[in-house]
């Protein structure tokens, strides 16, 4: 089953202490992305990449890091979590014949 | 960079009556519009979306209409439906130079039975 995936689902945290959120896709795509999702807000892009080892900013990128060593994978890494980095993240995976963008399930992170 | 607005941000209406989301684009290079759906607690999904070549595209009660003059684009909902009610989001990029996604901030849309 065609499908993006995202670890965890659910994390509280405390400030300060790094986390990773992982994401996983099995469609053979070559453009990833990471949203954030705040009320009001909308979905806001943080980083995306077009393909291997190569990564860039979205919209709000600041206080977060990518890397893209494979394919499939393409974790969040949050190196210093702060209270207003507290949402909901989206991973999505974009390609096919219809260019579908397709998301993961999301991780609500919580940091205290 | 691009700014997509839309409105409005909630939207309620009967069972059986049609429903309008708007959006307009500042970025007169973007030449691709998806709508998304997302369900309470769930992902967003793709519904329907339309390239700068065409002006409008239907699939059974969903239409998207795009006017490139004006730099705006619409959802069209007909016969809603109580399992219509999800919040919709609109979005702009421009295609096959992926890059960007810039989103709407969304459209809770209720459907009364």
């Amino acid at each position: 089953e065609a499908q993006v995936t995202q670890n965890p689902r659910y994390l509280i945290t405390v400030t300060g202490k790094k986390l990773t959120v992982t994401c996983s896709q099995n469609m053979n795509h070559e453009y990833m992305s990471w949203y954030r999702q705040d009320p009001g807000l909308g979905l806001r892009q943080i980083y995306y990449s077009m393909n291997v080892e190569v990564t860039d900013k979205g919209d709000v990128p600041e206080g977060y890091k990518v890397s893209r060593k494979e394919k499939r994978n393409f974790p969040l890494i949050l190196e210093s979590p702060s209270p207003n980095q507290t949402s909901l993240y989206f991973c999505a995976s974009l390609g096919g014949p219809y260019n579908e963008q397709f998301f993961g399930p999301g991780t609500r992170l919580t940091v205290l | 960079g691009e700014n997509v607005e839309q409105h409005p941000s909630t939207l309620s209406v009967q069972e059986g009556d049609s429903a309008v989301i708007k959006c307009t684009y500042s970025d007169s290079a973007s030449n691709y519009f998806p709508w998304y759906k997302q369900e309470l607690g769930k992902r967003p999904q793709l519904i329907i979306d339309i390239r700068s070549n065409v002006g409008e595209k239907k699939d059974q009660r969903i239409a998207v209409t795009l006017n490139k003059t004006a730099k705006h684009f619409s959802l069209h909902i007909t016969e809603t439906q109580p399992e219509d009610s999800a919040v919709y989001f609109c979005a702009a990029l421009v295609l096959y130079n992926f890059n960007k996604f810039y989103f709407g901030s969304g459209t809770k849309l209720n459907v009364k039975p």
